[in-house]
């Protein structure tokens, strides 16, 4: 079955240190997104990715990181530096920029 | 900037009940306009789109038209379920703005039997 698969679904983290959050997606899309959830609100985009080796910074890029070496693969990391890192992160991957996107089952983070 | 507004949740409805969501944006040209529904704990799923004004799109016995004049894309459904108790969310995406997109807060939506 194609889809988007994230892991893992609940992640504990000490302040301080740093964590790697995956999502794979077996659908041949070229482009991928990260998103954080709040609870009771919308969705804000962090980072996102048109193709191979290619990112870009979405609107709260500041104390995350991310990298796109594979078509299938688009990691992100969550710094120290980000100052409420405590949140559900959602990846999503859409054919090309601009149609639809699918999203993944998400990542709950919560650092202490 | 582009931005979506939505009604602020949450609604409670009786099964059976006519639910409508309202949805308005503000973009700077001509934007495809989505619904996604997040069930708990899970991710977004696109429940129907429209890429042009008067445009209806339709799913699940949901549908919305895309209201240019009203720059409006409610969502509706004529008899809901206890299984559309989810998140709702109207985004758009703007190829000026690179085709991202860009949501709305959501609105919580709980139907009872």
């Amino acid at each position: 079955d194609g889809g988007i698969t994230q892991s893992p679904k609940y992640l504990f983290r000490k302040e301080g240190q740093n964590v790697t959050l995956s999502c794979e997606q077996n659908l041949n899309h070229d482009a991928m997104y990260w998103y954080r959830q709040d609870p009771g609100q919308g969705l804000r985009l962090i980072y996102y990715s048109q193709i191979v080796n290619d990112f870009q910074k979405g609107d709260i890029a500041e104390g995350y990181s991310v990298s796109r070496e594979k078509k299938e693969s688009f990691p992100l990391t969550v710094t120290s530096a980000q100052k409420n890192p405590t949140a559900f992160y959602l990846c999503a991957s859409s054919r090309t920029q601009g149609n639809e996107q699918y999203f993944g089952p998400g990542t709950r983070l919560t650092v202490t | 900037g582009d931005s979506v507004t939505q009604m602020e949740g949450p609604v409670t409805l009786s099964e059976e009940a006519f639910l409508t969501i309202n949805c308005t944006y503000t973009a700077t040209g001509y934007p495809s306009l989505f619904w996604y529904v997040q069930y708990p704990g899970e991710g977004l799923q696109l429940l129907l789109k429209a890429t042009k004004a008067d445009d209806k799109g339709s799913n699940k016995g949901f549908e919305a038209t895309y209201r240019k004049e009203t720059t409006s894309f409610h969502l509706e459904k004529g008899s809901v379920q206890v299984s559309d108790s989810a998140v709702y969310f109207c985004a758009l995406s703007e190829r000026a703005a690179g085709n991202k997109l860009t949501f709305g807060g959501g609105t919580r939506v709980l139907v009872k039997p």
